[in-house]
């Protein structure tokens, strides 16, 4: 059973850091492009960023370039995404989503079950 | 990037009933759409995708159809668990984008 696991979501002052953190199990962790995929309370879903399997290409979405970055370690099944200077719309749960496949474009698989960032001073 | 637009918003339907959503995209994305479905407090999950392929376990009552910029999901004979909020969702190119959302409650 595919399993994402999302971690590192808390309160944080405007201006501040976040890593958030994704373990992964019940399938081959590094043969899979993984997202990363926000929603806002209340509102719709929003993609954040893109990694393939081998960690080779990588995408952002315009809202987060240049303040966030996703990274992976294969040998650890782990997804990560870095979060600097954060805003108060950056506020949302945070999903750890499987691709399919291991490039990139592919629909969205599993969903780990989120975690929240709240930004607010 | 591309726009999603889903219709209706909200769709009101008697549990027994079937239902069709709708996904206009604003330009074509072949056939790189897909649906998710999401309960209130979970996470989304994947039910169609290609447009049309069901995912593993979802049952036959769930269908997708359309190519090109206009697609839609039908729900045959709505069981109580089915009541959530739906999305679309195109992967033809950066930035994916979703729909906002069609919410299916109980009339």
């Amino acid at each position: 059973e595919v399993q994402l696991s999302e971690s590192g979501g808390a309160l944080v002052q405007p201006g501040g850091s976040l890593r958030l953190s994704c373990v992964a199990s019940g399938f081959t962790f590094g043969n899979s492009a993984m997202t990363w995929v926000r929603q806002a309370p209340g509102k719709g879903l929003e993609w954040v960023s893109d990694i393939s399997a081998t960690g080779n290409s990588i995408y952002y979405a315009d809202s987060v370039k240049g303040r966030f970055t996703i990274s992976r370690d294969n040998s650890k099944n782990t997804l990560h995404l870095q979060m600097n200077s954060l805003r108060a719309e950056d506020t949302a749960v945070y999903y750890c989503v499987k691709q399919f496949g291991g490039v990139s474009l592919q629909h969205f698989e599993h969903w780990g079950q989120g975690t929240l960032v709240t930004v607010s001073s | 990037e591309i726009v999603m637009t889903q219709s209706p918003a909200t769709l009101s339907v008697s549990p027994g009933e079937g239902a069709t959503l709708s996904c206009r995209t604003s330009q074509s994305v072949g056939s790189n759409l897909a649906w998710y479905q999401q309960r209130p407090g979970q996470a989304p999950r994947l039910l169609i995708s290609t447009a049309s392929v069901r995912a593993d376990g979802l049952p036959a009552r769930f269908s997708g159809s359309g190519s090109g910029t206009e697609f839609a999901l039908t729900i045959s004979s709505l069981q109580s668990e089915d009541f959530a909020v739906y999305f679309c969702q195109q992967y033809q190119e950066w930035p994916y984008t979703f729909g906002q959302g069609t919410k299916l409650e109980i009339k």
